[in-house]
């Protein structure tokens, strides 16, 4: 069955650095995303991607946040200057359609837990 | 803000036991409301995607419900086995991007 793999599955870094998190969508898929969960709190949207372009993005997808899709299968989220409180579990997901109709699931990763010291 | 919420936080019932939880989301603006189950260490796979008032959606032992009027959604596990153990994570899709509410933990002891 097809799935979404994520890479590395734990990133510990030092504040100030950058650092980039890896995702394979399912090879069909148009639609992807990236989504945080921070310990104890909701999975938070960050941002969706369509057609090689960023369609939304969240007020927590600032400057420092950045992602591409580099040649057609990885879908990557890099984070330029860690903060303490970019530590958390980044999901990465995707989607046949976009996610206002019936088969608009989200098929996700295992997640990559960052640890920001 | 959107708020997507979602009751009890955690539960625990013995086999054989069945149980729901609720998620309540906004009214307005309403396009889809999915179900999420998430194992742990495992990814959140999907359960169901609901976009219509009344919609009743089924599953082997777990069902849920929708009502878009009043904004809730409910869901049903019919005779509870430890593998349902999980979090169930509600979702709501108006004009953006899901919002999720913070889940139902749930553990079934044998």
């Amino acid at each position: 069955e097809p799935e979404v793999t994520q890479t590395p599955s734990h990133q510990v870094t030092q504040m100030g650095q950058e650092v980039i998190l890896r995702c394979v969508p399912i090879s069909n898929h148009l639609y992807f995303y990236w989504y945080r969960q921070i310990l104890g709190q909701k999975v938070e949207f960050l941002v969706s991607f369509y057609n090689n372009e960023i369609s939304e993005k969240s007020e927590i997808f600032d400057d420092q946040f950045s992602v591409e899709r580099p040649d057609g299968s990885n879908f990557t989220l890099k984070i330029r200057s860690t903060k303490l409180e970019d530590s958390a579990m980044y999901f990465c997901a995707s989607s046949a359609t976009r996610w206002q109709g019936t088969t608009g699931e989200l098929f996700f990763g295992e997640g990559s837990r960052l640890t920001v010291l | 803000i959107l708020n997507v919420e979602q009751s009890p936080q955690s539960l625990h019932v013995q086999e054989g036991d069945s149980t729901n939880f609720t998620c309540s989301f906004p009214s307005s603006n309403f396009y889809a409301l999915h179900w999420y189950r998430w194992e742990t260490a495992k990814s959140p796979e999907a359960l169901f995607v609901m976009t219509l008032n009344g919609d009743e959606k089924k599953k082997g032992r777990i069902s849920a419900t929708l009502n878009t009027k009043e904004g809730y959604s409910y869901l049903y596990i019919k005779g509870s086995q430890p593998e349902d153990s999980a979090t169930y994570l509600c979702a709501y899709s108006g004009n953006t991007p899901l919002v999720f509410g913070k889940g139902t933990r749930l553990s079934v002891i044998a």
